[in-house]
């Protein structure tokens, strides 16, 4: 079974650049989240996604980012325009689903540097 | 608001020692899992627990939930330079489900 598919690994951008994440959840799977990691910190919930509706976006920071998932399955997240704080690694995970508690399955994650 | 605090936040042993980290909630938790994060990659998630009192063990990895539902510990038995990484803890915050709060993490170093 594939796991969660992230991509690019790997981004670099100068501030005030849009950029965006692309994530393929579990398949099956009908809670994706999207997560900001600090080094040295646990993942921070940004968004979660109850099949294509966004059921928790509290700590989105909506004046820069956004987020769609598209009839249920990929997810995107953007930012536009980046700030020089943006610079973290951002994590898509999935579950079956957010009704128990299901353990999440983490993908590898896209690591941005804002310059 | 509810914070998941884990201590400690450095763990630096002998391959062969024990190592213990412990997770604690300002609240009651309705079930805690923990994950492990190895260096470079991403949470792997380890196990969850729910009932009052639970303990539940893999090979070398022993989890407990307390009583009172707002503190969970991972004790590992004989640490293997394999056990290297991040652990997590996570809690959902109050009823919310599928919510989940990470604390801050116990970074293991085993000295091989």
């Amino acid at each position: 079974e594939a796991g969660v598919v992230q991509s690019p690994r790997y981004k670099i951008i100068e501030k005030k650049q849009p950029v965006a994440f692309w994530c393929n959840p579990i398949s099956g799977h009908n809670t994706l989240y999207w997560y900001l990691q600090n080094l040295g910190q646990g993942p921070e919930l940004l968004i979660r996604y109850e099949n294509e509706e966004a059921v928790d976006d509290s700590q989105l920071p909506k004046d820069r980012f956004s987020a769609e998932r598209l009839k249920g399955v990929d997810s995107t997240l953007k930012i536009q325009p980046a700030e020089l704080g943006d610079s973290a690694v951002y994590l898509c995970a999935s579950s079956l689903s957010m009704s128990m508690n299901n353990e999440q399955f983490f993908g590898p994650g896209t690591r941005l540097t804002v310059l | 608001g509810q914070q998941v605090m884990q201590i400690p936040q450095y763990q630096h042993v002998q391959e062969g020692e024990d190592f213990t980290t412990y997770c604690n909630s300002s609240t009651t938790l309705s079930n805690i899992q923990w994950y492990k994060q190895r260096p470079g990659g991403h949470p792997v998630f380890l196990i969850q627990l729910v009932k009052s009192g639970e303990v539940k063990k893999q090979k070398r990895l022993t989890f407990q939930f307390g009583e009172a539902k707002k503190n969970s510990s991972l004790h590992i038995t004989a640490t293997q330079t394999t056990d290297v990484g991040t652990y997590f803890c996570a809690g959902p915050r109050g009823s919310t489900l599928g919510r989940l709060y990470f604390g801050r993490g116990t970074q293991l170093t085993v000295w091989p």
